[in-house]
């Protein structure tokens, strides 16, 4: 199956810092990526959807100004937790769909846990 | 009423057990289905897309019912491996996918 990386697993930080999350298609160009917050016990929550080259669309109740997603190639989108407090704390990953691999599946990084003190 | 249902669960079954989970969902066009699994503090993993005329990998088989806007996913022979939750995904349309809650399974010896 298609690989999608993230980076870093799990961080560790301090309140009001910035927190950035990539997520990298390996074997596939990934025209649409989709992030996630999961916090325990709970089901997938989705952030925003972001097309290579557009800007992000947002789920409502989504910070846009403290969730910055760059989707700026094929193959990498970002996610900036901006000013991060302990509440920011959960489980975020990342998918993405695209060509080269299975219409309309999505495969999912191994993700992030922040966690912020 | 939710885009996507799933009975939460906890299903507990012995080793070897057969047991099936279904899911509903709500916009009648949706175009595509996918089962996939998620092990405690993982990424959720694709187990299976479901075909209009059902499909079967293994001790798993899938089921699609458009006339009752509803998908199944059945295993046989439980293993204890199989304990997770089973997350039902449908795409309504333009790769929004919506996320049932998930179905938690635990295999017991």
């Amino acid at each position: 199956g298609a690989v999608v990386s993230q980076h870093p697993s799990r961080v560790i930080c301090k309140s009001g810092t910035s927190v950035k999350i990539e997520c990298r298609s390996l074997d596939f160009q990934a025209t649409t990526m989709f992030w996630y917050r999961q916090f325990p016990k709970q089901s997938l929550m989705l952030m925003a959807t972001s097309n290579e080259g557009s800007k992000a669309t947002y789920e409502q109740g989504v910070e846009k100004d403290k969730f910055l997603i760059n989707h700026a190639s094929l193959t990498l989108s970002t996610l900036t937790v901006t000013s991060a407090h302990p509440e920011d704390s959960s489980f975020y990953i990342c998918s993405a769909i695209g060509t080269g691999i299975p219409q309309e599946t999505q495969y999912f990084g191994p993700g992030t846990r922040l966690l912020v003190l | 009423r939710k885009e996507v249902e799933q009975d939460p669960g906890p299903f507990n079954v012995p080793e070897g057990a057969t047991v099936a989970f279904n899911c509903t969902y709500s916009n009648s066009a949706s175009q595509s289905f996918f089962w996939y699994r998620q092990d405690c503090r993982k990424e959720p993993k694709l187990l299976m897309s479901v075909y209009s005329s059902g499909n079967e990998d293994g001790r798993f088989t899938a089921q699609l019912n458009r006339a009752s806007q509803y998908i199944s996913l059945l295993i046989r022979d439980s293993k204890l491996s199989d304990s997770a939750t089973y997350l039902c995904v449908v795409n309504i349309g333009n790769n929004d996918m919506r996320f049932g809650a998930g179905t938690r399974l635990t295999v017991k010896p």
